[in-house]
């Protein structure tokens, strides 16, 4: 079946240091891939997605590459900001319409 | 985009009572989706809600721990009966246009 794996968390660092999140999926067919984020206190937003092979979601800083041949989907950020503080999640979704599948979620910590 | 109304943000109950929490979306949708979130961990999907036909239950949902309903296209409820201290999660709905899901800000829900 489909699934989504991703890093242990947490992840502390200081900030200005550059930041991966390992994101690796099972699936059937070409899903499509996303990173949801989750602020203190907030719901889920969608921070970037990619749709098919070779794609780069990008937004606020963050990226991803939809890597087919390794499966992967790894987020990435050249510089973090204390305000990026949060829970990160690696999600597919296989069908239009259908609900997404997600991996257990990052924590991610940033100090000054 | 998708602008998910969800009450009660939270609440705090006795075992063995139950909670109903609803959902609004702004706008028609044929799916809607009820996740679970415990302390620490990811979503995990409960069940799909289809307008006007039983919801279909994840493994290890059943509908008489999690009775939903579905009257019409832009609402949906679902009740946590006889309550446990393990119940204590985030709930939360979710609806997907296209590819992006959506997602109200959840109910967090504390068992006593």
């Amino acid at each position: 079946g489909n699934s989504v794996t991703q890093m242990e968390g947490p992840v502390t660092l200081s900030e200005e240091a550059f930041l991966t999140i390992n994101c690796t999926y099972t699936a059937t067919g070409y899903p499509s891939l996303f990173w949801y984020v989750q602020y203190p206190g907030e719901g889920l937003q969608l921070l970037l997605k990619a749709t098919k092979a070779d794609d780069k979601g990008s937004n606020k800083g963050f990226e991803a590459t939809y890597r087919k041949e390794t499966t992967s989907f790894h987020l990435e950020k050249g510089s973090v900001q204390v305000s990026d503080s949060a829970v990160y999640f690696c999600a597919l979704n296989n069908q239009a319409g259908t609900a997404l599948i997600f991996g257990k979620g990052t924590t991610l910590s940033v100090s000054s | 985009s998708a602008v998910i109304s969800q009450k009660p943000s939270r609440d705090i109950c006795q075992r063995g009572t139950s909670l109903t929490i609803q959902c609004q979306v702004d706008s028609q949708v044929t799916m809607m989706f009820w996740y679970r979130q415990q302390p620490g961990q990811s979503l995990t999907l409960i069940a799909t809600a289809n307008q006007g036909s039983e919801a279909t239950y994840e493994s290890g949902f059943v509908i008489d721990k999690f009775p939903i309903s579905r009257p019409n296209l832009t609402f949906s409820t679902l009740t946590v009966s006889n309550m446990s201290p393990e119940d204590s999660s985030i709930y939360l709905c979710s609806v997907v246009r296209e590819i992006k899901a959506f997602f109200g800000q959840g109910t967090r829900l504390t068992v006593v």
